[in-house]
């Protein structure tokens, strides 16, 4: 079953602006996690949030949660080319093992 | 991630027959997990093993089946392939409950 949903699905931006990325869910989570997936490679990890945090930063990107609204963003400074990706949001509901991946959300970033 | 190697990368194979797809890490990790992913629908988990005893069914485990030979090893069988298994097939591992997952670079698997 899927659980979160990025938004917007597509995102075309141009080197150095800034690309921010929402993801909902549904049900009460342990953590949300954020994956970048290049063309024809496996996902990478690159942020994972607990459910009692509501902000992170790794260099560029900063991940923030709201647990109230049920959603995450991820928001990516200073864009490159390099980043131009699909990225995914994942949720692990409470006990569960299962980490549930979203659809996707691809980023295009023009040079 | 070349800490988790996925073994072929690409295969073409035919309705019916028996294919094996393996995964091997060198992470040292106890959790391992299969997932398939189809355009438009992310990834979904298709079984995962804790350890070597310890297997579990994912949200799509139907005509599949796995075997964790050892810690390092967790290899996923179709074993009559239907073309609607076509599809990016990844390995993860995981070094814990709250631990971030290590993909492999995928298999691409198609069924004629």
């Amino acid at each position: 079953s899927q659980q979160g949903e990025e938004d917007p699905q597509a995102l075309s931006i141009q080197e150095g602006e800034n690309a921010t990325m929402n993801c909902s869910y549904k049900t009460s989570i342990n953590n949300l996690q954020w994956y970048r997936q290049n063309s024809g490679r496996g996902l990478v990890h690159l942020i994972l949030i607990r459910s009692n945090e509501r902000e992170k930063h790794s260099g560029r990107l900063r991940v923030t949660l709201d647990t109230s609204k049920k959603s995450s963003s991820l928001l990516i400074t200073a864009s490159r080319a390099a980043d131009t990706a699909s990225y995914f949001c994942a949720t692990r509901e409470g006990g569960s093992e299962k980490l549930v991946f979203g659809k996707g959300m691809k980023l295009t970033v023009n040079p | 991630d070349a800490d988790v190697t996925q073994t072929p990368r690409n295969r073409i194979t035919k309705t019916g027959k028996r294919i094996m797809l393996e995964c091997s890490q060198t992470k040292g990790h106890d959790r391992m997990y299969w997932y398939r992913q189809d355009p438009g629908l992310g990834l979904r988990l298709i079984y995962y093993s804790f350890d070597v005893k310890d297997i579990n069914k994912g949200e799509i485990s139907d005509g599949y089946s796995v075997s964790r030979q050892a810690q390092a090893k967790f290899s996923l069988s179709l074993e009559s392939a239907i073309p609607n298994q076509t599809a990016l097939y990844f390995c993860a591992t995981s070094a814990g409950f709250n631990q971030p997952q290590h993909f492999g670079d995928g298999t691409r698997l198609s069924i004629l």
